[in-house]
């Protein structure tokens, strides 16, 4: 069965570092989502992206985050100056068509800013 | 103002003792309702869509129901492996585009 996947699994990172957070969605979906989870808390959403700009982002992601698709199979979510409350773990989600459903989610980055 | 609320928050059963768990949700046009089930440390795993009021979908022993207002899953004769967190998330659109709104989940833990 078609997975996402991402990596890597989980990220130490200093405090102000950027990180880079990296998905590969599956291959003939056409929509591309980044949620976070902080511990004990709800799935959030990111951003959305399809056809190759960003289509709605949520409060959370300020000018701090940003997403690319840069060869037309990796999608990542990049943190440019990461804070403690950035501790979280990140998902990357794809959907093939809106009429289908289904959004499959990747396994997660658990990233953890010291 | 979207909002999907999960109950209970958490809930023990033992081994074949079925219940079931409620998400109830407020939004402005409802465009699918879906389960996921969540292992500690793992993305959500995609159960049910469910689309219209009355509708209901089954997967061994799970079965998801519909209302306008609520979402109900049904869980027979539960084994330890279904231990998990199912989440419930409603999927809005804005501007043409979609996303998924979670709600914060049902902690199940089967006991044998």
């Amino acid at each position: 069965e078609p997975e996402v996947t991402q990596t890597p699994s989980h990220q130490v990172t200093q405090m102000g570092q950027e990180v880079i957070l990296r998905c590969v969605p599956i291959s003939n979906h056409l929509y591309f989502y980044w949620y976070r989870q902080i511990l004990g808390q709800k799935v959030e959403f990111l951003v959305s992206f399809y056809n190759n700009e960003i289509s709605e982002k949520s409060e959370i992601f300020d000018d701090q985050f940003s997403v690319e698709r840069p060869d037309g199979s990796n999608f990542t979510l990049k943190i440019r100056s990461t804070k403690l409350e950035d501790s979280a773990m990140y998902f990357c989600a794809s959907m093939a068509y809106v009429s289908l459903g289904g959004y499959t989610f990747g396994s997660g980055t658990r990233l953890t800013v010291v | 103002e979207d909002q999907v609320t999960q109950s209970p928050e958490a809930l023990r059963l033992q081994e074949g003792e079925s219940s079931s768990l409620n998400c109830s949700y407020t939004v402005s046009g409802l465009r699918g309702l879906f389960w996921y089930r969540q292992d500690p440390g793992k993305g959500p795993e995609f159960l049910f869509t469910l689309y219209s009021a009355g509708e209901e979908k089954e997967k061994e022993r799970l079965k998801a129901t519909l209302t306008k207002k609520e979402s109900f899953l049904h869980i027979t004769a539960p084994k330890p492996e279904d231990s998990a967190t199912y989440l419930c998330a409603v999927r809005v659109f804005s501007g043409g585009y979609n996303k998924l709104i979670f709600g914060a989940g049902t902690r199940l833990a089967v006991h044998p």
